[in-house]
């Protein structure tokens, strides 16, 4: 099982729009749309942001969206504020054996 | 409201085995998949095994498999995760997770484990 790609930071200033990419292969992220997306602080556990790639939870905010493109799932944040300072990660079902999650990204407001 | 609440973390020698516990509450837990994915001390997540809700259904990481077993009490609305022959590289912290549209909607705290001699 090989982990899905993802960059390892982010940055941007409050108020712009990034987008943190994860790229699988056919076996996961392009064979199914089982992608998720979460957020984790420090010394937290994980929130979910983004199921079946582009459904956001109850409770999470519009500005999270999530999209998919062939073998590479997309999450965008828009209107970037201080409180999305966090790590995300991306994780898809897999033919192989079950599920994969990406190397996670360090998203930083500058 | 959802809870997860993990438990029967520690430390043990390499080789050596450990039972973690996650107690539910707050939803229905025979109707519901869950899965064990863990955190390495300042690295990212691994997910690590799946079982359905009937305990029908089990998948496994490569890293784990045929070490680590996943099993639930329905009717004590338990998830364990036994683990074996624990290697250095088993250390982290441990969450329990609920699955809901293939995805883990919430999460337990967590527990830590720490293989060291």
């Amino acid at each position: 099982q090989s982990a899905l790609t993802q960059p390892a930071s982010v940055s941007g200033s409050p108020g712009q729009s990034i987008t943190i990419s994860c790229t699988g292969s056919s076996s996961d992220v392009g064979g199914y749309n089982h992608v998720s997306w979460y957020q984790q602080r420090p010394g937290k556990a994980p929130k979910l942001m983004i199921y079946e790639v582009s459904n956001r939870p109850s409770g999470v905010s519009n500005r999270f969206s999530g999209s998919k493109s062939g073998n590479t799932a997309s999450l965008t944040i828009s209107g970037l504020q201080a409180e999305d300072e966090a790590d995300y990660y991306c994780n898809s079902y897999t033919d192989s054996v079950g599920w994969v999650f990406g190397g996670g990204t360090k998203v930083t407001v500058l | 409201q959802v809870q997860l609440v993990e438990s029967g973390g520690g430390v043990v020698q390499p080789g050596g085995s450990l039972r973690l516990s996650c107690a539910a509450s707050g939803f229905t837990f025979n109707s519901n998949g869950m899965h064990w994915v863990r955190q390495a001390p300042g690295k990212g997540l691994e997910w690590v095994a799946y079982i359905g809700y009937d305990g029908a259904h089990k998948f496994y990481a490569d890293s784990v498999r045929g070490r680590f077993t996943i099993s639930r009490d329905n009717s004590k609305n338990t998830l364990y995760l036994q683990m074996i022959s624990l290697r250095a590289e088993d250390t982290a912290v441990y969450y329990c997770t609920k699955d809901s549209a293939w995805s883990c909607d919430y999460w337990g705290q967590g527990t830590l484990v720490t293989v060291s001699s």
